[in-house]
């Protein structure tokens, strides 16, 4: 059974850092990986799809990286603004029909 | 552009009693998905369809039941509702290819009392 695991589970940030997000899986045959946003009361928005065969993906100032054979996968976030604060979701699809969330990392960005 | 709609946004129960949480999607995705997000935690899939028609369990499908008579539908009912219930539950579809992502309703805020 596939198990997300997300470290850090909160993270405190001042406005301008660079920060990174970790996701860990423990089951390599996956189809995909996907990092997910979610604001406080709402849904949550897909922010980058890597594919297995992908080692990472690109969307403005975020970067995400994925290392199946380590069961690793990192959100790079570059020059954190305060409207970065959200909870970030990983997760992964292994039988390209249903997705394996992790805990998510409460991120909040001090200006 | 709707995306993906769920009703009601807030609902609170008795033990005991029953209900439907409804979503529809307007992107003509033929797969859909219902998932529980407990306080603090990732989701967890309930029940999913690849088409209308088609059903399947997820990881905690116990307590629930769905149907898919349409594309654009599928509700979630709640029989017997029970404490452990409460949660909020998030609907979500996708196109039939795999490299796309879900698109996630609003959710729907159920309390158990």
């Amino acid at each position: 059974k596939q198990e997300v695991t997300q470290i850090p589970a909160a993270l405190s940030v001042p406005e301008g850092e660079n920060l990174v997000l970790n996701c860990s899986f423990t089951d390599s045959a996956i189809y995909n990986l996907q990092w997910f946003r979610q604001d406080p009361g709402k849904g949550l928005t897909s922010l980058l799809l890597i594919q297995s065969s992908q080692r990472e993906q690109t969307s403005g100032r975020l970067n995400a990286s994925l290392d199946k054979s380590s069961g690793r996968s990192t959100l790079y976030i570059a020059a954190s603004q305060p409207g970065d604060s959200a909870t970030y979701l990983c997760a992964v699809d292994n039988a390209g029909n249903m997705l394996t969330f992790g805990g998510g990392t409460r991120l909040m960005v001090k200006p | 552009n709707a995306g993906v709609t769920q009703t009601p946004k807030f609902r609170i129960l008795k033990i005991g009693q029953s209900m439907t949480l409804q979503c529809t999607q307007d992107m003509n995705h033929n797969y859909m998905y219902w998932y529980r997000q407990d306080p603090g935690m990732g989701l967890k899939l309930i029940y999913y369809s690849v088409g209308a028609g088609i059903t399947d369990k997820g990881e905690v499908p116990n307590g629930y039941n769905v149907s898919r008579s349409t594309t654009e539908d599928f509700p979630l009912r709640l029989e017997l509702a029970a404490p452990s219930q409460t949660s909020v539950y998030f609907c979500a579809s996708r196109t039939d290819y795999s490299n796309q992502p879900q698109h996630f309703g609003d959710g729907t805020r159920l309390s158990i009392l």
